[in-house]
């Protein structure tokens, strides 16, 4: 069965540092990924998708980037965190299509 | 971009009872339909999955989906305190991507 891992689950960092999330896939070839924020009390925002390696389409403008650098790993990056960044960061993945999305565990970022 | 409403909650009802829970969306091209559960400080989880009207049953969980109006619920039955949480509903198109609406809380009293 397919399962997705995400890490770290929390995170505390200053603004103006650097940030990188990992997310991995197993168990499946080939997967849909996908980066989502949610802010204390919102909906979930969409802010990277990739269908394929090196592939990386951006929803919202903002300091944040991804990549995708083997077939089941999308990571997520920053170069200078802002206090705005804070939130619950969630990788997600699916078989493409109309397939749904599975959710990773996620990871709580705070910025001081 | 998809918008997609949910009934604002929160929503508050007996364990037994029926909770009844809401969606519309303004894309009329979308093509399917997914509800999520999400418990407090956790990750979305799927519970239903719907890309054609009418009514689709698992266990206490039913999905209803009527493409005319644009409408998609979620109807749980005899209610259990675990059922407590947040539900999203959430629409995609005819591209990879999903919108979701912002919730609905449901507390489940014993």
């Amino acid at each position: 069965s397919q399962t997705i891992h995400q890490w770290p689950a929390t995170l505390v960092q200053p603004v103006g540092s650097p940030l990188s999330l990992e997310c991995t896939v197993e168990g499946t070839s080939n997967p849909n990924l996908y980066w989502y924020r949610q802010a204390a009390g919102r909906g979930l925002q969409l802010l990277f998708y990739s269908v394929g390696i090196g592939q990386i389409s951006s929803e919202v403008p903002q300091n944040l980037s991804a990549s995708r650098p083997q077939d089941r790993q999308f990571i997520l990056s920053s170069k200078k965190l802002l206090l705005s960044d804070s939130g619950f960061y969630l990788c997600a993945w699916n078989g493409g299509g109309q397939q749904p999305q599975h959710f990773g565990d996620g990871t709580r970022l705070s910025i001081l | 971009q998809k918008e997609v409403e949910q009934n604002s909650g929160p929503l508050s009802v007996p364990e037994g009872a029926i909770a009844s829970l809401n969606c519309t969306y303004s894309d009329r091209v979308s093509q399917s339909f997914f509800w999520y559960r999400q418990y407090s400080g956790k990750s979305p989880e799927l519970i239903m999955s719907i890309y054609s009207n009418g009514d689709k049953e698992d266990g206490r969980f039913t999905a209803q989906l009527n493409k005319a109006s644009q409408y998609v619920s979620l109807l749980i039955r005899d209610s259990q305190p675990s059922d407590s949480a947040t539900y999203l509903c959430a629409v995609t198109g005819n591209d990879y991507k999903l919108s979701f609406g912002a919730g609905t809380t449901v507390t489940v009293r014993a």
